[in-house]
């Protein structure tokens, strides 16, 4: 079965400091996995996906992740945050043909 | 280029009434999801088509019917309102073929919906 699990509700950080937003996954093969972001009364937009190339993946806004196998794991990080980055994000596993969405992180930067 | 466009924004209903919900996309992709966000569960898939023609149950289908009217469209009905169903519904568009999520999915701005 897949899933995931987004390991904090809620991250605050400052602004110009680095992000990290925690994602643990669980699939039964080789899973393609997703980032995707949502901004306050508006639907989601993808940040980054990984479908078994390059484990360090680079997505828009200066954000990345990196897949670990050995650690089921797939962080979001990003080494300068900005007010903009202020929403909530979504780690996503895809399996059975769907998708399975976790249950969310929101990003407070504080100014 | 609007993408995926749904209306209403906002609706309030009595339990027991019944109510459309409407989503449009002008990008040509194959593929159409209803999905609604409750608080602290992420996004659950109600309905899919994957193309023109066809429509299948996701995770949560109790409740709720869909219609994918032509390649543009893909509506979402409740048809006798529950308190329960009081959420934030997003319709989502991609590409996919083949059963791969390799493409992104696009999604509409959200209808929030209370049930009283």
């Amino acid at each position: 079965a897949q899933s995931v699990t987004q390991l904090d509700s809620h991250v605050s950080v400052s602004e110009g400091t680095p992000v990290l937003l925690r994602c643990n996954y669980s699939s039964s093969y080789s899973p393609s996995l997703f980032w995707y972001v949502q901004h306050p009364n508006k639907g989601l937009q993808l940040l980054l996906k990984y479908t078994s190339a390059a484990t360090l993946v680079k997505g828009i806004n200066g954000f990345e992740a990196e897949f670990k196998k050995s650690e089921t794991s797939f962080h979001l990080t990003k080494p300068s945050a900005h007010m903009s980055d202020a929403a909530e994000y979504f780690c996503v596993v895809y399996g059975a043909n769907n998708l399975f969405f976790g249950t969310g992180t929101r990003l407070t930067v504080i100014p | 280029n609007a993408g995926v466009t749904q209306t209403p924004k906002f609706q309030v209903l009595k339990t027991g009434q019944s109510m459309t919900l409407q989503c449009a996309q002008d990008m040509n992709h194959n593929s159409m999801y209803w999905y609604r966000q409750d608080p602290g569960m992420g996004l659950r898939l109600i309905y899919y088509s994957a193309s023109e023609g066809t429509t299948d149950k996701g995770e949560v289908p109790n409740g709720y019917n869909v219609s994918r009217l032509n390649k543009r469209e893909f509506s979402l009905r409740l048809e006798s309102a529950a308190p329960s169903q009081t959420s934030v519904y997003f319709c989502a568009s991609s590409e996919r073929t083949g059963g791969t999520y390799n493409s992104p999915l696009h999604f509409g701005n959200g209808t929030r919906l209370t049930v009283t």
